[in-house]
């Protein structure tokens, strides 16, 4: 298994709800990642897990939490989201230890109403 | 400190002539570099990567690049694009010791392959 598979692939929600993101890859990655993608633009680095332990928080607002329950799972808790907040959100992981190897999933389409 | 330059934002070219998407990069250390393509609605797929030896690396769907260390670039080539080829192209570096080993992005190119 080479993939790392993202649910659900489109979401709406409105400002009030509470919702998460799912990421999981078997490839025995010990780093994995959140970026926040905007149209036409480079991924924005969120959140960096390694070997289950956050070790990167890149100045994300509190709304967004992010959770890593194994080393095969990434989760991202959302909750009263902003309409500037719709974007494609992205994990990724690679192997632990190397800069190289990325693999990244299709992402999470998100629509805050 | 890294940064990288995508030195087009967009290239509109025929299909089947030849394509060059350039990328410059600034680091005061060694870096790993890295071209990923992104097809409309999709995420991220490496298309190739530099991490030692060879300048010139061959990667996916017939693309190769090759590192300029002198001139810091590393640009990406296609002898004959194919509409499918349409896309938006990013470069990225990544220092190859330390600590710090995060990607640093292009602003990226789209590359718009026309019948």
């Amino acid at each position: 298994d080479t993939e790392v598979t993202q649910t659900p692939k489109h979401l709406v929600m409105g400002m009030t709800n509470k919702k998460s993101l799912k990421c999981e890859q078997h490839m025995g990655h010990r780093a994995m990642y959140w970026y926040k993608q905007k149209a036409k633009k480079p991924p924005e680095l969120m959140f960096v897990y390694s070997y289950e332990k956050l070790s990167i928080n890149e100045s994300v607002p509190s709304r967004f939490s992010p959770e890593c329950p194994n080393s095969s799972l990434l989760n991202l808790h959302l909750h009263a989201l902003q309409p500037e907040d719709s974007a494609l959100y992205l994990c990724a992981s690679r192997p632990g230890g190397r800069t190289d190897g990325y693999t990244f999933g299709s992402g999470t389409r998100l629509t805050v109403v | 400190a890294q940064s990288v330059t995508q030195l087009d934002s967009q290239v509109p070219v025929f299909e089947e002539a030849p394509v060059e998407l350039r990328c410059n990069y600034s680091s005061s250390v060694s870096v790993y570099l890295f071209w990923y393509v992104q097809y409309p609605n999709q995420g991220l797929q490496l298309l190739l990567k530099y991490l030692s030896g060879s300048t010139l690396v061959k990667g996916i769907n017939g693309f190769e690049a090759e590192f300029n260390k002198s001139q810091t670039s590393f640009h990406l080539r296609k002898p004959s694009v194919h509409i499918s080829d349409t896309a938006e192209y990013f470069c990225a570096v990544s220092p190859n010791a330390g600590n710090n080993r995060k990607l640093i992005w292009g602003l990226g190119t789209s590359l718009a392959v026309n019948p």
